[in-house]
């Protein structure tokens, strides 16, 4: 079936740098946008951006410029964000998501089970 | 950029209650929403796509229903694994999110 499998937690100091993998299974990597969701404590769901798969281009929403970066291995099929000089306020957990909605009719039918960054000293 | 304001915030109710929870558009989205639900610890769950259709797998006691700027999920008899956080989406924009809870 299809399935997103997201890498384990991850405690960083601030100021270094984390990367969250998203291994897609049961279908083409390529066939279907990922989209990052962040999710702070507490606190709703924050759509960050989205790689097109197919070309490799990233998006990104405002507020996750600079720091946030997506890429893609589809050798293996697997999606990456990566966030550098970490903050305490990016401590959060962390979902990817495939698109199978057409422009910006953007439906998230499938979720990696989420990947908690916690940021400390 | 469109906002997207869900209300309540937060819904008591009980086993076998029809609920309904509102999703507003701050303009026009003609028909493209989508809905889903968040059980605590858990990543989010498509219930509902195109405002009214049902995403394979998920129970026919929920239906989406609006257009524009206006639309609702209703959950026709609450069940015990419906207590949860239920979140509207348009493009990339989520709605704040709405708890059900156990009245």
């Amino acid at each position: 079936q299809v399935q997103l499998v997201q890498s384990g937690s991850e405690l960083k100091k601030p100021g270094a740098s984390v990367t969250v993998s998203c291994k897609a299974s049961g279908y083409t990597l390529t066939s279907h946008a990922i989209n990052w969701v962040r999710q702070a404590p507490g606190q709703g769901l924050e759509w960050m951006g989205w790689i097109n798969t197919y070309t490799g281009n990233p998006t990104y929403a405002q507020g996750f410029t600079g720091r946030f970066v997506f890429s893609l291995d589809t050798s293996v099929s697997t999606a990456f964000l990566q966030i550098s000089s970490l903050k305490a306020e990016d401590a959060a957990v962390y979902y990817c998501a495939r698109d199978v909605g057409v422009g910006d009719a953007v439906t998230l039918d499938t979720w990696g089970q989420g990947t908690l960054v916690t940021v400390s000293s | 950029d469109i906002q997207m304001t869900q209300s309540p915030s937060t819904l008591s109710a009980s086993v076998g209650d029809r609920v309904t929870i509102t999703c507003r558009a701050s303009q026009s989205i003609s028909t493209r929403l989508a809905w889903y639900q968040q059980r605590p610890g858990k990543a989010p769950n498509l219930l509902i796509y195109k405002t009214s259709s049902l995403e394979s797998g998920v129970p026919s006691r929920f239906s989406g229903s609006g257009s524009g700027t206006e639309f609702t999920l209703t959950i026709s008899s609450l069940q015990p694994d419906d207590f949860a956080t239920y979140y509207c989406q348009h493009s990339w924009t989520f709605g704040q999110g709405t708890k059900v809870e156990i009245k």
